[in-house]
């Protein structure tokens, strides 16, 4: 079956601009996370989603960055008034969610590479 | 929350040798640990994991070991290839829904020396 998509895989924007970054998870999978990948960097978690909801939001770096997940299936990140630091790898994974150890492994998605110029 | 260390940062072994990762977590509670290779420009992708009532696990050329009382666990990687140079990062998930997300160690990248 299909694995995680992202769109745009690459996006170049204007400092000042907004954009917004799209997820679609593997059908079927109730949990969602969206982590940024700075340049030869780790994985900086920024918030995951269980069904329409946030309950972890902590990661987000500021008030400029919001996710939001509708239908239990796409999920948008929008970054407004970029900034040049929020350049990075924006990466997107799914997993079945709920309780059993099949439902916890991540599946990643390619990316959207963020440039802010 | 949980913390995981991971160590060493950057690791280069010759093409044939071992290469062995070790990670630390903070949550005993902690019940599911995952590793993931990733490539150059790739994605991140799951390899091998281990849950919290197995001690070890083994597939192929690559095996994980975890250690409760202590809080650690390795991945080891033997009769390295150069197919096998890239960044792995080590991950624990905790035991009780509500907060079910994976946190991640900081990377290793590994280079095999032909």
């Amino acid at each position: 079956g299909a694995g995680v998509s992202q769109s745009p895989s690459n996006k170049v924007t204007e400092k000042g601009k907004d954009v917004e970054l799209r997820c679609d998870p593997i059908s079927g999978h109730t949990a969602l996370y969206w982590y940024r990948q700075s340049l030869g960097q780790g994985l900086e978690f920024l918030i995951y989603f269980q069904g329409n909801s946030a309950p972890d939001k902590s990661g987000l770096p500021s008030d400029r960055f919001s996710a939001e997940r509708t239908g239990g299936s796409v999920s948008t990140l929008t970054i407004q008034r970029t900034q040049q630091e929020d350049s990075a790898v924006y990466l997107c994974a799914s997993s079945l969610g709920g309780t059993g150890f099949p439902s916890y492994e991540q599946y990643f998605g390619p990316g959207t590479r963020l440039t802010v110029t | 929350g949980e913390n995981v260390e991971q160590h060493p940062s950057t690791l280069s072994v010759q093409e044939g040798d071992s290469a062995v990762i070790k990670c630390t977590y903070s949550d005993s509670a902690s019940n599911y640990f995952p590793w993931y290779k990733q490539e150059l420009g790739k994605r991140p992708q799951l390899i091998i994991d281990i849950r919290s009532n197995v001690g070890e696990k083994k597939d192929q050329r690559i095996a994980v070991t975890l250690n409760k009382t202590a809080k650690h666990f390795s991945l080891h990687i033997t009769e390295t290839q150069p197919e096998d140079s890239a960044v792995y990062f080590c991950a624990a998930y905790p035991s009780f829904l509500g907060n079910e997300k994976l946190t991640f160690g900081t990377g290793t990248r590994l280079t095999i020396i032909p």
